[in-house]
């Protein structure tokens, strides 16, 4: 049972239009949720987080957008660029337990220039 | 560079044995986490070690077996391989700070197990 769900394996933007990536999950005890860019041949790289004591965080281009009664969080890039063509996984964890977030299958952005 | 190393790049090898896969963290780092992605799957959590003690178990198969030694670095043995096990395995490390618990992945070892 899948706790993290990234529903869309694939999205193709034009570059400076916006990247809407989408993320869903359904443990209501998780309350921090991470982002991970990666590129082919390397491994994931932290990106951007947020706490559910939010719903919104902002770090340049990126920003996630988080819905708690949803159970929804998006990323949004903007404007997107082809170097951000890459995977996206959504990680969420919940900080009362072991602090070992879980893994979203990840969705493949693809930027055309 | 996040700083983690992992080797070998890749690995190949046939069912029924066994490989051993090395991890190097971050300097400092004293948190390493074993992943498993296979074909379209996520990051399947397999095992963490801290300071050199077993700290969470995730789904990890009997057949697979971590240490992390004295100097932090750690190991994953995979025994009787099947032709499921072939999969990308990442290391992770951290400071083990607790809330964000921001993770360094080294660029994996792919394993194909024919």
């Amino acid at each position: 049972d899948q706790q993290v769900k990234q529903n869309s394996p694939s999205l193709s933007v034009q570059e400076g239009r916006i990247s809407i990536l989408n993320c869903d999950y359904t443990n209501s005890m998780f309350d921090y949720f991470l982002w991970y860019k990666k590129y082919p041949a390397e491994g994931p790289t932290f990106l951007i987080s947020i706490s559910s004591i939010k719903d919104k965080n902002e770090d340049g281009r990126f920003t996630v957008f988080l819905n708690k009664s949803a159970k929804h969080l998006s990323l949004h890039i903007v404007p997107s660029q082809p170097g951000d063509s890459a995977v996206y996984f959504c990680a969420a964890g919940a900080s009362g337990g072991s602090y070992i977030p879980t893994f979203g299958r990840g969705t493949s952005l693809i930027v055309h220039p | 560079d996040s700083g983690v190393t992992q080797t070998p790049k890749h690995l190949i090898t046939a069912t029924g044995q066994r490989v051993t896969l090395r991890c190097s963290p971050r300097s400092g780092d004293l948190s390493v986490y074993w992943y498993q992605q296979s074909l379209d799957q996520g990051l399947q959590f397999l095992i963490q070690y801290y300071n050199g003690e077993e700290r969470a178990k995730g789904n990890i198969l009997e057949r697979f077996s971590a240490q992390q030694f004295p100097d932090l670095h750690s190991e994953l043995n995979l025994s009787s391989l099947e032709l499921g096990d072939s999969a990308l395995y990442f290391c992770a490390s951290s400071e083990d700070r607790g809330v964000y618990n921001e993770q360094f992945f080294g660029p994996g070892t792919r394993l194909t197990v024919l």
